[in-house]
């Protein structure tokens, strides 16, 4: 079945640090990648959705100059927290959709991060 | 706007027992539904997913779920729970077509005792 890795798994980090998270899809192509934030015990937040080879569509509320995001190509798309803080702490999950039809969305293990 | 409510945050079952995680939705036009599970610390496994066609589908795990359009409906069932089924349930929907991203319910605890 298709496979989203996501890296890294866990992340500690001091305040002030930038920290970039990496998403890819293993065995398939995926046009769009979509990111998501999940607090404890809560649902999947979107943060944006991710086209290969354009800008990144973020989702009301969500600082793009703090989550930066790259899709340069059709198996890869990173976030970038910048300049994070404790209040950036949280668990970070990509997915990727397969091209074509009706394809469910895969997801990534997710990356626990943690600002000190 | 599309939605989904899953109005139970736990649900409790001895094992061996039939389970149900209810899910219902609101979405223009004709719905994609779908059931995720979530392990702790881990991403979203995709069980199943309702299209078209047969209102019930079945799944990964033993898993089922029927879809019933007049109650807006898309309920999550397995025959006979197993304690490896305690997870993190999340029902999400989308409209047709295009690469819209899911929408999640909040997700339902599900707890299977021995």
């Amino acid at each position: 079945g298709a496979v989203v890795s996501q890296h890294p798994s866990w992340v500690i980090c001091k305040s002030g640090t930038s920290v970039k998270i990496e998403c890819r899809s293993l065995d398939f192509q995926a046009t769009t990648m979509f990111w998501y934030r999940q607090f404890p015990k809560q649902s999947l937040m979107l943060m944006a959705t991710s086209n290969e080879g354009s800008k990144a569509t973020y989702e009301q509320g969500v600082e793009k100059d703090k989550f930066l995001i790259n899709h340069a190509s059709l198996t890869l798309s990173t976030l970038t927290v910048t300049s994070a803080h404790p209040e950036d702490s949280s668990f970070y999950i990509c997915s990727a959709r397969e091209t074509g039809f009706n394809q469910p969305q895969h997801f990534g293990d997710g990356t626990r991060l943690s600002i000190l | 706007a599309q939605s989904v409510a899953q109005p139970e945050d736990q649900v409790n079952v001895a094992e061996g027992n039939p389970l149900t995680v209810k899910c219902t939705y609101s979405v223009s036009g004709n719905p994609y539904l779908f059931w995720y599970v979530q392990y702790p610390n881990r991403g979203l496994q995709f069980l199943l997913k309702y299209i078209t066609g047969d209102n019930l589908v079945k799944g990964s795990y033993g898993f089922e779920a029927e879809f019933n359009k007049s109650q807006t409906s898309f309920h999550l069932k397995k025959p006979s729970a197993l304690v490896s089924d305690s997870a993190l349930y999340f029902c999400a929907v989308t409209p047709p077509g295009g690469n819209t991203p899911l929408v999640f319910g909040k997700g339902t605890r599900l707890s299977v005792i021995a």
